[in-house]
């Protein structure tokens, strides 16, 4: 079975602070993915970054960058120079071979941007 | 808006009443998925289509629950004699095997959900 342990409840920034996400994750499939998610108050859950279990290489995409260590089950997400907008919750996900189907999410974090 | 939309938003009901939920996906996208989110909770898959097909369904799916994809494009969900533990958001998602590239997608459109409310 998937499961997807975020630690951290609720996170509060200062605007322009960086700010990292934990995600522990655990899986007995070989071929795997890792996702995270953002939902603003509005509810809808917005895509960020996916990572295929193969490739630990490690990407920045603008303000959003992640860590992926696979020795210790571990896809870190960080925000860097945070912003109001940013202020959400993040969710950390994780589906088998197929990629997308059957997503396990973690219970999230919480994230407070304080102008 | 060309993005997966849910209706309705809002649902409030009495307990032992039936409701239905219904999601139009992105047009060309052919999987649909229900995921339903408890308060502080992360959404708990529940089932999906491919195309007109329930290809899967998850234990959380008990016999009040029934979903269908008539025609491979909206979906809906219904839940017969509603229970106080029905309460939560349920989430549409819908998503393409492949990219127009040939990629493999991994990337799940989610709409804002329908929130219902037992009393």
């Amino acid at each position: 079975a998937q499961k997807v342990t975020q630690a951290q409840t609720e996170i509060s920034v200062v605007e322009k602070e960086d700010v990292t996400l934990d995600c522990v994750y655990e899986t007995r499939d070989t071929t795997y993915y890792l996702f995270w998610y953002k939902q603003p108050p509005s509810g809808e859950l917005v895509f960020l970054i996916r990572r295929n279990s193969f490739d630990e290489q490690n990407e920045i995409s603008g303000r959003y960058s992640w860590n992926f260590q696979k020795s210790t089950s571990s896809f870190n997400f960080t925000i860097t120079a945070s912003q109001v907008v940013d202020s959400a919750v993040y969710f950390c996900a994780l589906s088998g071979s197929e990629g997308n189907n059957r997503l396990a999410f973690g219970k999230g974090n919480q994230v407070v941007v304080i102008p | 808006d060309t993005g997966v939309s849910q209706d309705p938003r809002h649902k409030i009901t009495k307990r032992g009443q039936n409701v239905t939920f219904r999601c139009d996906p992105i047009s060309e996208h052919n999987r649909l998925y229900w995921y339903r989110q408890t308060l502080g909770q992360g959404p708990e898959f529940l089932t999906y289509f491919q195309n007109e097909a329930q290809l899967e369904k998850s234990r959380l799916l008990s016999d009040r629950f029934s979903a269908e994809r008539p025609k491979g494009s909206f979906s809906t969900l219904e839940i017969q004699r509603t229970e106080q533990g029905d309460s939560a958001m349920y989430l549409c998602a819908s998503s393409s095997r492949r990219t127009s590239g040939g990629a493999l997608s991994g990337e799940l459109f989610f709409g804002e959900g329908s929130r219902l409310t037992v009393l």
